[in-house]
């Protein structure tokens, strides 16, 4: 099976602005986890979707927001960027299930200006 | 609430020595628990994980992990460390009826390997 692919890779954005990050699953996973990675913070749960529905939510503000597809297929959108937003934003699949492990993307590797 | 503790940010080995990475958890309810691996400019990979069957895990890569409840632990360990294990790895926690899709992850412990 392909594994978990993410684009971008890479993107730089400017304070303010807004990005959208794209997320495929493993075929037939139907969870999408986002984490955000930080030398400072480590890693960070974002939030969770199964079934195109928000199952789990950390704590970020709401200019954090995702959405899922009818295919699995997750969309992670930041708005008003702000420096600190300047991360690893990595996504991970899983078949939803409670012994289900995560499997990770390579990660979309943000710059905020 | 759940909580991860890894000791230790950095460990250094010899190439053939004991790898040992201690991770130490705290769950009000009893947890499911992984080890990833994180290699420069790549996502986690998953080494292991304990999900309430055996108490001694086996993994890829020659890496395993034992559960122990009485200390709250799931330490990491492999044998025979290899340059190719020089990474970062990461222990994680996760609330089973929340299921594994919300994970807490430790601050990570870098491995380094010495020829």
């Amino acid at each position: 099976k392909a594994g978990v692919t993410q684009t971008p890779r890479y993107l730089i954005k400017t304070r303010g602005q807004q990005v959208t990050l794209s997320c495929s699953p493993i075929s037939g996973h139907r969870s999408v986890s986002w984490y955000q990675q930080t030398p400072g913070q480590g890693l960070q749960f974002l939030f969770e979707y199964f079934s195109e529905t928000q199952r789990n939510k950390g704590n970020f503000p709401g200019r954090f927001s995702g959405r899922q597809f009818s295919n699995s297929r997750s969309e992670m959108n930041v708005s008003t960027l702000e420096l600190g937003d300047s991360a690893l934003y990595l996504c991970a699949s899983s078949p939803g299930t409670a012994a289900g492990a995560q499997y990770f993307g390579p990660g979309t590797r943000l710059l905020v200006l | 609430a759940q909580s991860v503790t890894q000791l230790g940010s950095h460990v250094s080995v010899s190439e053939g020595a004991l790898v040992l990475l201690r991770c130490n958890y705290s769950s009000s309810v009893p947890p499911y628990l992984f080890w990833y691996v994180q290699y420069p400019n790549q996502g986690l990979q998953l080494l292991l994980k304990y999900t309430s069957a055996a108490t001694l895990v086996k993994g890829i890569n020659g890496f395993e992990a034992e559960f122990k409840k009485s200390e709250t632990s799931f330490h990491l360990t492999k044998p025979s460390a290899h340059m190719s294990d020089a990474a970062e790895y990461f222990c994680a926690v996760s609330d089973p009826a929340t299921n594994a899709g919300k994970s807490t992850f430790g601050d990570g412990t870098t491995l380094t390997v010495k020829p």
